[in-house]
């Protein structure tokens, strides 16, 4: 069975604080790791995956294999940012498709 | 290019009665992939087809279903609404495939039908 944690579901900092979402997962076998962004009336998105290695938005993702963990970080928080976080994380083998477990999400609150 | 639609974006049943959505991917892609999403349970996996193919199934009850057409349109049904049926469904579309493995890239949200089960 596969499971991701995201241990807080609310997160309030101040505008140019550093950020960092927790993500916490459980799976047998090699994971792809996502996060997914849904601002405000928006849908959800996309906003990056471990196998990219890329910033997006300033925000990075490093997967930690030993301590099974994705955290999403960005040194400066803007009011931009707040929005409703999702971790998901997908089983890698040849039946995996599309099928994503996310995380409870974790509601980011940047304060000006 | 236009984006997932789904439809109904609303709509209200009453326990013991059916609903049908429908989604339309982005032009092009060809899986589909259905979510549900709730308060209480979050967003979990019902299912996904590639292909008019159902490749994966999540831990739901048989009163779910889905097919996707040859165009790639997809439809769910749930059968004999209940209560706890009441959420916010989400559809998914993605075109990327890879090799020999049915690898996925990035999935592409609808803005979801929300049903209320009275």
């Amino acid at each position: 069975a596969q499971r991701v944690t995201q241990p807080e579901k609310l997160l309030s900092v101040f505008k140019g604080a550093p950020v960092e979402l927790k993500c916490n997962y459980s799976y047998s076998g090699s994971p792809e790791l996502f996060w997914y962004v849904q601002y405000s009336r928006q849908r959800l998105q996309l906003l990056l995956r471990h196998i990219s290695r890329e910033s997006i938005k300033g925000f990075t993702a490093d997967l930690n294999k030993g301590e099974t963990s994705f955290h999403l970080k960005k040194p400066f928080a803007q009011e931009e940012d707040s929005a409703m976080y999702y971790c998901a994380l997908r089983g890698l083998n040849n039946n995996a498709g599309n099928m994503l477990t996310f995380g409870g999400g974790t509601r980011l609150m940047v304060k000006p | 290019k236009a984006g997932v639609t789904q439809t109904p974006r609303y709509l209200i049943k009453t326990r013991g009665q059916q609903v049908t959505l429908s989604c339309s991917p982005i032009s092009g892609h060809r899986s589909v992939s259905w979510y549900q999403q709730t308060p209480g349970q979050g967003l979990q996996f019902l299912f996904e087809y590639f292909s008019e193919t159902q490749r994966n199934k999540g831990n739901f009850p048989g009163r779910f279903s889905g097919r996707q057409f040859s165009n790639s349109r997809s439809e769910m049904n749930v059968s004999t609404l209940e209560l706890g049926d009441s959420a916010l469904y989400l559809c998914a579309s993605s075109g990327r495939t890879s090799g020999r493995t049915l690898n996925t890239g990035e999935l592409f949200f609808g803005e979801g039908s929300r049903l209320t089960v009275l």
